[in-house]
C-alpha cells in the first residue's frame, strides 16, 4: 500500500504556457502532500506543503504564483506552472503524508519538465 | 531548522566490497531518520527508517543503517556491493515534535560500483 502517482512523468512546454502536474494518492487519503523541486545532482528542495482544503504554506523564496498548488480532495493536489520560462525545468517530487502516520512520507515517482 | 550532511557527494566501491554512506544531522532531540535511494529519473524508494526502539535498522537490498545519538549519526552500510547499487541516496530528517512533519534532506551521496 501507500502508493503516489505523478501524472504526466515527462512534460515540455513552450516559454509563457502553463503546465499542470498531478499528484495522487492511490490506496489511503492524504491531508498533508509536499511538493519538491531538485535540480540535476542536487538535492530535493521543498517548495510548499499542501494541506487538504486549505491554501498551500510556501517556503521562503518560492513564488506563489508562479508555483499554484491545489489540494482539492484528500487523494489529490496539482501543481501549475504559470508563465513558465527555461530555468523553471526540473525534476518537480510530490510526496504525501497518510493520516495515520505521523512521520512517514510516501513520494511520487517524479515529473520531469523541459521548458523550451 | 534541522542540517542533514552528508560526507562524501561521490563514493566508487569495487563490487563485492564494503559499502559506507555517512549521515549527521543537527538536531538536539533525535529526529526520525531515513534513507532513500534514486535511480535516475525516478522518485525516491525507501531504503530504511529509524523511529523509535533498536538503533540496527534492517532495509531493503541488504542496506542497513545504526543510529548513533552520541555521535548524531545515521550511517549506511551494507557487506557487498552489487552493481544494481549504483544510484544516488539521500539522508533525511523529521522532527518528531514538527506536525507538520517537514523533511529535511542531505545533500546526496552518489554511489559508483567498479566491476
Amino acid at each position: 500500500g501507500a502508493v503516489v502517482s505523478q501524472h504526466p512523468s515527462r512534460v515540455i512546454c513552450k516559454s509563457g504556457t502553463s503546465v499542470k502536474i498531478e499528484c495522487r494518492s492511490l490506496d489511503f487519503q492524504a491531508t498533508t502532500m509536499f511538493w519538491y523541486r531538485q535540480f540535476p545532482k542536487q538535492s530535493l528542495m521543498l517548495m510548499a506543503t499542501s494541506n487538504e482544503g486549505s491554501k498551500a504554506t510556501y517556503e521562503q523564496g518560492v513564488e506563489k504564483d508562479k508555483f499554484l498548488i491545489n489540494h482539492a480532495s484528500l487523494t489529490l493536489s496539482t501543481l501549475t506552472v504559470t508563465s513558465a520560462h527555461p530555468e523553471d525545468s526540473s525534476f518537480y517530487i510530490c510526496s504525501a503524508k497518510r493520516d495515520l502516520s505521523v512521520y512517514e512520507q510516501y513520494f511520487g515517482p517524479g515529473t520531469r519538465l523541459t521548458v523550451t | 531548522a534541522q542540517s542533514v550532511t552528508q560526507l562524501g557527494s561521490h563514493v566508487s566501491v569495487s563490487e563485492g566490497a564494503l559499502v559506507l554512506l555517512r549521515c549527521n544531522y543537527s538536531s538536539s532531540v533525535p529526529p526520525y531518520l531515513f534513507w532513500y535511494v534514486q535511480y535516475p529519473n525516478q522518485g525516491l524508494q525507501l531504503l530504511l527508517k529509524y523511529t523509535t526502539g533498536a538503533t540496527l535498522v534492517k532495509g531493503i537490498n541488504g542496506f542497513e543503517a545504526e543510529f548513533k545519538k552520541s555521535e548524531t549519526s545515521f550511517h549506511l552500510t551494507k557487506p557487498s556491493a552489487h552493481m544494481s547499487d549504483a544510484a544516488e541516496y539521500f539522508c533525511a530528517v523529521s522532527e518528531q515534535w514538527n506536525t507538520g512533519n517537514q523533511f529535511y534532506f542531505g545533500t546526496g551521496t552518489s554511489l559508483t560500483v567498479i566491476p
